[in-house]
């Protein structure tokens, strides 16, 4: 479904966990973004990678941390750092080289307990 | 980097109405402003898109102005329906320095009343 795929749908952590959040890509995009949507503050840009071993801190990557082994994959870790994580997550990618639409994930609703 | 302001952050029309949504953006080296509309509980879909060199665009009831060089752009809505009811969020992406990033602003809540 629209070729990007987050898992799980939902996910619990307990507080001082790490947990990773999946993301996968069947749509050959070379550029992946992870952002956090809140009630009322629309959608903040956490990381942004343009190609494989490469990527950007958004606006609030502080807690989180990424990786780009793969062109077809971009996972999220939200630690234990992060003091407030309980919210929806979604991944998005979409091509370069030209201005392309991107392409969003399911979500991910991350909840602390 | 860039900002994106978006408004009104709620929009309640009747149906059969225009509703008129505004995005302003900070960084002159933006050339790509898309709209997204986001259903309850489900992603942000693409509805619309313009090129910064392009004026206004139209795809049926949905329209997009972009102005340059006042650095903003918005989002026309005719002849509106109750399924238009959703959450809007434009974004723009820049060209320059920070080539790729995506900034959204913090969306709209269109409700059409029947």
């Amino acid at each position: 479904d629209g070729g990007i795929t987050q898992s799980p749908k939902y996910l619990f952590r307990k507080e001082g966990q790490n947990v990773t959040l999946s993301c996968e890509q069947n749509l050959n995009h070379d550029a992946m973004y992870w952002y956090r949507q809140d009630p009322g503050q629309g959608l903040r840009l956490i990381y942004y990678s343009q190609i494989v071993n490469d990527f950007q801190k958004g606006d609030i990557a502080e807690g989180y941390s990424v990786s780009r082994e793969k062109k077809e994959s971009f996972p999220l870790t939200v630690t234990s750092a992060q003091k407030n994580p309980t919210a929806f997550y979604l991944c998005a990618s979409s091509g370069t080289g030209g201005i392309t639409e991107a392409f969003f994930g399911q979500g991910t609703r991350l909840t602390v307990v | 980097g860039e900002n994106v302001e978006q408004h009104p952050s709620t929009l309640s029309v009747q149906e059969g109405d225009s509703a008129v949504i505004k995005c302003t953006y900070s960084d002159s080296a933006s050339n790509y402003f898309p709209w997204y509309k986001q259903e309850l509980g489900k992603r942000p879909q693409l509805i619309i898109d313009i090129r910064s060199n392009v004026g206004e665009k139209k795809d049926q009831r949905i329209a997009v102005t972009l102005n340059k060089t006042a650095k903003h752009f918005s989002l026309h809505i005719t002849e509106t329906q109750p399924e238009d009811s959703a959450v809007y969020f434009c974004a723009a992406r820049s060209s320059g320095g920070s080539q790729g990033n995506l900034i959204f602003g913090k969306g709209t809540k269109l409700s059409v009343k029947p």
